[in-house]
């Protein structure tokens, strides 16, 4: 299994500009979280889902972030309209729902907003 | 919801010394605790775990020790190698949570060789 993917790896964006980051959780995992690392914050929780339903948003820092999981394979993080306090490396994570609590982080998004 | 505190925030040794980092939580229902390492520009990477069932568990160096009357666990390394450093996070999560975990702040282990 090639494990959790994102992308892009490097976002550059400016302030204003859409941004979308995407994720696919190892095949089989019903669990998928977005987290959020900054040295100021460390890591957040900013929303997870259970078999494609968002369960706990309570992370989201506002209404500019939004969260989908369209399938059991994909989801997207989008931020509408990005700004420089965004600048962050987001990981997606997935997990088993039963049985295993062992979560896998992908490699992250470094996103920087000018 | 859950609170997770981590101590220290940074931690120095010497190479060969033994390191330890402790966290405290507050929820009593907390019955799964992960202990992540976080190389430089790299992803967390679950490096040992526990269950409320049982009160240690070891694998070669490391080693973490679960008190649940104190609502506390801590992460033991023994002899150090400046490959241990990295950010170590821990965390604490609830079976009836969907798996969600709550983490520490992180400490910052650096081993001086």
């Amino acid at each position: 299994d090639a494990g959790v993917i994102q992308s892009p790896r490097h976002e550059v964006t400016e302030m204003g500009q859409e941004v979308t980051l995407r994720c696919k959780p190892i095949s089989g995992h019903n669990s998928l979280f977005w987290y959020r690392q900054t040295m100021m914050r460390g890591l957040e929780l900013l929303i997870y889902f259970n078999n494609n339903v968002p369960i706990d948003d309570s992370g989201m820092p506002e209404d500019r972030f939004s969260a989908k999981m369209p399938n059991a394979s994909f989801s997207t993080l989008k931020i509408q309209p990005s700004e420089p306090r965004d600048s962050a490396v987001y990981f997606c994570a997935s997990s088993q729902r039963q049985g295993r609590d062992e979560q896998f982080f992908g490699p992250g998004t470094r996103l920087t907003v000018l | 919801g859950e609170n997770v505190e981590q101590h220290p925030s940074t931690l120095s040794v010497q190479e060969g010394d033994s390191a330890v980092i402790k966290c405290t939580y507050s929820d009593s229902a907390s019955n799964y605790f992960p202990w992540y390492k976080q190389e430089l520009g790299k992803r967390p990477q679950l490096i040992i775990d526990i269950r409320s069932n049982v009160g240690e568990k070891k694998d070669q160096r490391i080693a973490v020790t679960l008190n649940k009357t104190a609502k506390h666990f801590s992460l033991h390394i023994t002899e150090t190698q400046p490959e241990d450093s990295a950010v170590y996070f821990c965390a604490a999560s609830t079976s009836n949570a969907g798996n969600m975990l709550t983490f520490g702040g992180g400490t910052r282990l650096m081993v001086k060789p």
